[in-house]
């Protein structure tokens, strides 16, 4: 089962908006709308950004928001912060017999 | 306050065992599926194995499939996994992740495996 696909790097100014893809088939996130968004910052443990594609925990930033269309999935992230600078992984639901949870391999946001 | 607290890991030469242990409070353990999730360094996530709330299913990625254990002690609110013929390239940091409508909602802060001779 190969990892979700999603681009190394991606950057943007404070203040701007940034979109991650996160692109995988039919068997996980075209297929179910269990599409979860994480922030990972140096050291430290995943956080839930989004989940179920577009939905935020209490507490998260409404400048955090997630989407989905046929198997690509995206988390745009508007009015850009330093905090903000991490590393974003997807995760979706998968029916693959091999696992249950498949991950993207991760994009390090660089706010310059 | 949800708190998910690992241990166990260390310095291991391959071919060897380790047991993690993850720690859970403030929340109703015997109620939540839960997963082991692991990240070599420099590199993502990968998950690795997932038990139901009362231990009757679990289930593996390929690449520790007959090697890792995972299991739980709900009386004890602790998630175990028992991980034999060690390899280098298990060499990560273990985070446990308790599991609400297949979502990681909450993470431990990990424990580092290093496999080395």
């Amino acid at each position: 089962q190969s990892a979700l696909t999603q681009p190394a790097s991606v950057s943007g100014s404070p203040g701007q908006s940034i979109t991650i893809s996160c692109t995988g088939t039919s068997s996980d996130v075209g297929g179910y709308n269990y599409v979860s968004w994480y922030q990972q910052h140096p050291g430290k443990a995943p956080k839930l950004m989004i989940y179920d594609v577009s939905n935020r925990p209490s507490g998260v930033s409404n400048r955090f928001s997630g989407s989905k269309s046929g198997n690509t999935a995206s988390l745009t992230i508007s009015g850009l912060q330093a905090e903000d600078e991490a590393d974003y992984y997807c995760s979706s639901y998968t029916s693959s017999s091999t696992l249950e949870v498949v991950f993207g391999g991760g994009t390090k946001l660089t706010v310059l | 306050e949800v708190q998910l607290v690992e241990s166990g890991g260390g310095l291991v030469q391959p071919g060897g065992s380790l047991r993690l242990s993850c720690a859970a409070s403030g929340f109703t353990f015997s109620s939540y599926w839960m997963h082991w999730v692991r990240q070599a360094p420099g590199k993502g996530l990968v998950w690795v194995s997932r038990i139901n709330s009362d231990g009757s299913s679990t289930s593996y990625a390929d690449s520790v499939k007959g090697r890792f254990t995972i299991s739980r002690d709900n009386a004890k609110n602790t998630l175990y996994l028992q991980m034999n013929s060690l390899r280098a390239e298990d060499t990560a940091v273990y985070y446990c992740a308790r599991e609400t409508r297949i979502t990681m909602t909450d993470w431990g802060q990990g424990t580092l495996v290093t496999v080395s001779s």
